[in-house]
């Protein structure tokens, strides 16, 4: 069964606060990880991967627990450009392919 | 780099007719290309995955005879959504592995290209 779950959303926070999204997967045999951030109307755009040790990028910090099926993503100082609704995106292998599973996404909204 | 470029962005047709969607990777070469579906307000559905030189792969419930998939190069793949009714009006995106992911990602990012509205009148 695969499947991708996320916080319903939305989220509504004033700039320059931080705000956590968090993703669990149920396929324990998922190999990547990744988070995608979707403008209304628009294709998804690669926000981070995210590896095992948990990585950061600027204001954005990606962290994965394998052995809850966890992943999390922290936005710091929030921008009102931020307002997009991410996406959980995980990478399931099998039969030679190559398929990412997309969560529905969590809806941000930045208010001034 | 990894710049995946669709056309036609918009199109409107009437019930009946063919509609061809396609797919490039501009800056690097693509053996495998998605293609998804998103109505609006849910989230992408994969509808089949494009490998260059072979058959496209069909998730379930997608008409393979219906939605044309060629892969006839490593930068382009086409969708053709033939005989679209006013139920296939969608919002068609594809996207592209990108072969050289970051480390640790196992090369398996996806870009994806800016999407095709398609509304069927």
């Amino acid at each position: 069964r695969k499947e991708v779950e996320q916080d319903p959303g939305p989220f509504n926070v004033p700039e320059g606060a931080t705000v956590a999204f968090n993703c669990t997967y149920s396929n324990s045999a998922s190999q990547s990880f990744f988070w995608y951030r979707q403008d209304c109307r628009k294709e998804p755009k690669l926000l981070m991967s995210v590896y095992s040790s948990g990585n950061e990028d600027g204001r954005f910090t990606a962290q994965l627990n394998r052995a809850s099926q966890y992943i999390s993503l922290l936005i710091r100082d929030s921008k009102l450009s931020d307002s997009a609704t991410y996406l959980c995106v995980v990478f399931y292998p099998g039969a030679g392919s190559y398929q990412l599973t997309f969560g529905k996404g969590t809806k941000l909204s930045v208010i001034p | 780099g990894a710049v995946v470029s669709q056309h036609p962005s918009w199109v409107i047709c009437k019930s009946g007719t063919s509609v061809k969607i396609e797919c490039r990777s501009l800056d690097f070469q693509a053996t495998t290309m998605f293609w998804y579906r998103q109505f609006p307000k849910q989230s992408l559905m994969l509808m089949a995955t494009s490998n260059e030189g072979s058959k496209a792969t069909y998730e379930q419930g997608v008409e393979k005879d219906k939605f044309l998939i060629n892969h006839a190069s490593l930068t382009l793949s086409t969708l053709t959504v033939t005989s679209a009714h006013p139920e296939d009006s969608s919002f068609y995106i594809c996207s592209a592995q990108y072969p050289g992911g970051k480390k640790g990602a196992g090369g398996y990012e996806q870009y994806f290209g800016p999407g095709t509205r398609l509304t069927v009148t």
